[in-house]
């Protein structure tokens, strides 16, 4: 099946600092969504990517689909950006998406 | 406007104990899927359903049934719980033209 890399797995970051979170994948998707869980656990969609750039507030994300990875960017963080980062992928058109194992950030005041 | 509920939000079973999770929508959404998640790692699907009527096995369905006999409501059984089914599930929906997935809020089951 199709392999999804996170990287880094852990990110630590001072308030007010940028960060750059990575998404590599094995094979061809036609589904690209980027969804942030925050600590108690809730999982929020943040973008449906397959192509192209993105933004919303503080946060934008590029994906080149035809070199299989995506970039989530984070603009001057804060502490509410903290929890666990995934991205997740889909081959198949119904929407079934694959996980990748995440990027925890913590953002420290 | 609830989005997507799951009940119970907690339970402990005992080995060889049988349970129902609900998902229960009210966007009018045809996609319905149930995830699980373990510590340290991703979701991994379980079963979806693309619309009423409708299942398929997912990444890990071993273990787990399911049913869709109205659009709004998707429910996983598991019939004799084990111990590796200790997790946290979740439920997501997605409108047929949006491929955006909205969670619920996770059941957490413990089996002792």
């Amino acid at each position: 099946g199709i392999q999804v890399e996170q990287s880094p797995p852990d990110l630590i970051l001072q308030e007010g600092a940028n960060s750059t979170l990575r998404c590599n994948f094995s094979d061809s998707v036609n589904n690209l969504q980027w969804f942030h869980q925050n600590p108690w656990g809730q999982l929020i969609n943040l973008f449906y990517i397959p192509s192209g750039t993105k933004q919303n507030g503080r946060l934008s994300a590029t994906t080149v689909a035809t070199e299989r990875y995506s970039l989530l960017y984070i603009s001057s963080s804060q502490t509410t950006d903290s929890g666990v980062y995934f991205c997740a992928v889909d081959q198949t058109g119904a929407n079934n998406l694959f996980f990748g194992t995440g990027t925890r950030l913590t953002v420290i005041p | 406007n609830a989005g997507v509920t799951q009940t119970p939000k907690f339970r402990v079973l005992k080995t060889g104990q049988s349970m129902t999770l609900l998902c229960a929508q009210d966007m009018n959404h045809e996609y319905m899927y149930w995830y699980r998640q373990d510590p340290g790692m991703g979701l991994r699907l379980i079963h979806y359903s693309v619309g009423e009527g409708t299942t398929a096995k997912g990444e890990v369905p071993d273990g787990y049934n399911v049913s869709r006999l109205k659009k709004q409501n998707f429910l996983l059984g598991l019939e004799s719980a084990a111990p590796s089914q200790t997790s946290v599930y979740f439920c997501a929906t997605a409108g047929s033209g949006a491929n955006v997935l909205t969670f619920g809020a996770g059941s957490r089951l413990t089996v002792l």
